[in-house]
């Protein structure tokens, strides 16, 4: 069983459109989560990350920790074509290694 | 965010050939640095995770003598791929922490490989 799964999509949704990613994980130790979003042929930029369970939200973006389901969550409000791109979570327990799930591809439609 | 700057972007270079790919934390001190491949429509790959000072922790599967990982300073970690072959042919993408973060590893902005 991988570390932490993710739906690789395609996810292709109209402007304007609230998005909602997902990932599931197995290990209960990890603590620290994240969000990153990769350009094509660029490296992942980091999002937003949360510790332990709970949700933190920065502008368009929401990211959501369920600890008792295992289940990580990142939601985009008014969708917007620049936001297409592939979105990575990740997991950690302490910091000294992330577990990445493969990325969810985000088309955004004008 | 803090910079992390990777060079080359993309390197074409024959097989047998080595090639360096340098990794710079810009604006901060990387005490940790990850090195990662990913294969198109895959996740990251972690290979090895090197502190500055000492040797790089490679993960299983991955052979430490053909790709040499250096991190001789807070600020610069060098992945090198020795007698390069078609099959290294990858993107290649390095990440780096400071010693006060559990959670902000910045990424450089990944090298396209292609060995011919």
């Amino acid at each position: 069983q991988k570390e932490v799964e993710q739906d690789p999509g395609p996810l292709s949704v109209p402007e304007g459109a609230i998005v909602s990613l997902n990932c599931t994980y197995s290990n209960s130790a990890f603590q620290y989560f994240m969000w990153y979003r990769q350009y094509s042929r660029k490296g992942p930029e980091l999002l937003m990350y949360t510790y332990s369970s709970g949700n933190k939200e920065d502008g368009r973006f929401t990211a959501q920790v369920d600890k008792s389901s295992k289940y990580i969550s990142l939601f985009i409000r008014d969708s917007q074509p620049s936001d297409s791109a592939t979105y990575l979570c990740a997991t950690s327990v302490s910091g000294n290694q992330f577990y990445f799930g493969t990325g969810t591809s985000l088309t955004v439609i004008p | 965010g803090a910079v992390v700057s990777q060079h080359p972007s993309w390197v074409i270079c024959k097989s047998g050939t080595s090639v360096k790919i340098e990794c710079r934390s810009l604006d901060f001190q990387a005490t940790t640095m990850f090195w990662y491949r990913q294969f198109p429509k895959q996740s990251l790959m972690l290979m090895a995770t090197s502190n500055e000072g000492s040797k790089a922790t490679y993960e299983q599967g991955v052979e430490k003598d053909k790709f040499l990982i250096n991190h001789a300073s807070l600020t610069l970690s060098t992945l090198t791929v020795t007698s390069a072959h078609p099959e290294d042919s990858s993107f290649y993408i390095c990440s780096a922490r400071g010693p006060d973060s559990n959670t902000e590893a910045f990424f450089g902005q990944g090298t396209r490989l292609t060995v011919v």
